[in-house]
């Protein structure tokens, strides 16, 4: 079945580094990819929708600077954290949507996440 | 944007029915949804209704909207251990719930 991976699954890195993360749809291609963050015990808290060609639209409070998002194939969307801090440690998830043509059948895939911890 | 309110515990006996309550805010989403997080796995779309639709069933699993009231349910008919987890509900903007963590005790 259809299949969103994420990668890296896990990554530690220096206060003041970037690091990328990548979320590819498997087998289907996707036009929209979600980023979501989530921290310990929380919900998912949405930070943007990836459009595959164009800009990222960013949710409210989201530094759309600080998180940059390229949709550049309609199976590869990336987030990159620049300059990262400790306060960006958090799971990150990406989702993406199968569309089947028929209304009702759609269906939501999400990434399994990647922790990312910032000293 | 829209603003999404779950009751954050429930815990029921197996065998026993679940439900689960969601408020919201935005009107004009064209679907609702479930979403289902269990311990250490990732999340899992468990289903959605369109916005003119009242019900919808899927196994084990109802869905009730009242559009008036801004309120949704998930029902999940004869509780599992298995059902335990996180169930979110979400938008058509696809903003999330804080998450009702369900128990089900044998």
């Amino acid at each position: 079945g259809a299949v969103v991976s994420q990668h890296p699954s896990w990554v530690i890195c220096k206060s003041g580094t970037s690091v990328k993360i990548e979320c590819r749809s498997l087998d289907f291609q996707a036009t929209t990819m979600f980023w979501y963050r989530q921290f310990p015990k929380q919900s998912l808290m949405l930070m943007a929708t990836s459009n595959e060609g164009s800009k990222a639209t960013y949710e409210q409070g989201v530094e759309k600077d600080k998180f940059l998002i390229n949709h550049a194939s309609l199976t590869l969307s990336t987030l990159t954290v620049t300059s990262a801090h400790p306060e960006d440690s958090s799971f990150y998830i990406c989702s993406a949507w199968a569309y089947s043509g028929r209304a009702g059948t759609d269906t939501q895939y999400f990434g399994p996440g990647t922790r990312l911890t910032v000293l | 944007g829209e603003d999404v309110e779950q009751s954050l515990f429930l815990s029921v006996r197996e065998g026993d029915s679940s439900v689960i309550n969601c408020t919201y805010t935005d009107s004009s989403s064209t679907y609702l949804y479930w979403y289902k997080q269990e311990p250490g796995a990732g999340l899992q779309l468990l289903t959605y209704i369109f916005s003119n639709m009242d019900m919808k069933q899927d196994q084990r699993l109802t869905v009730l909207l009242n559009k008036k009231d801004k309120h949704l349910s998930l029902r999940i008919a004869d509780t599992q251990t298995g059902d335990s987890a996180i169930y979110f509900c979400a938008g058509g903007d696809m903003r999330f719930g804080a998450g009702t963590r369900l128990t089900v005790k044998p």
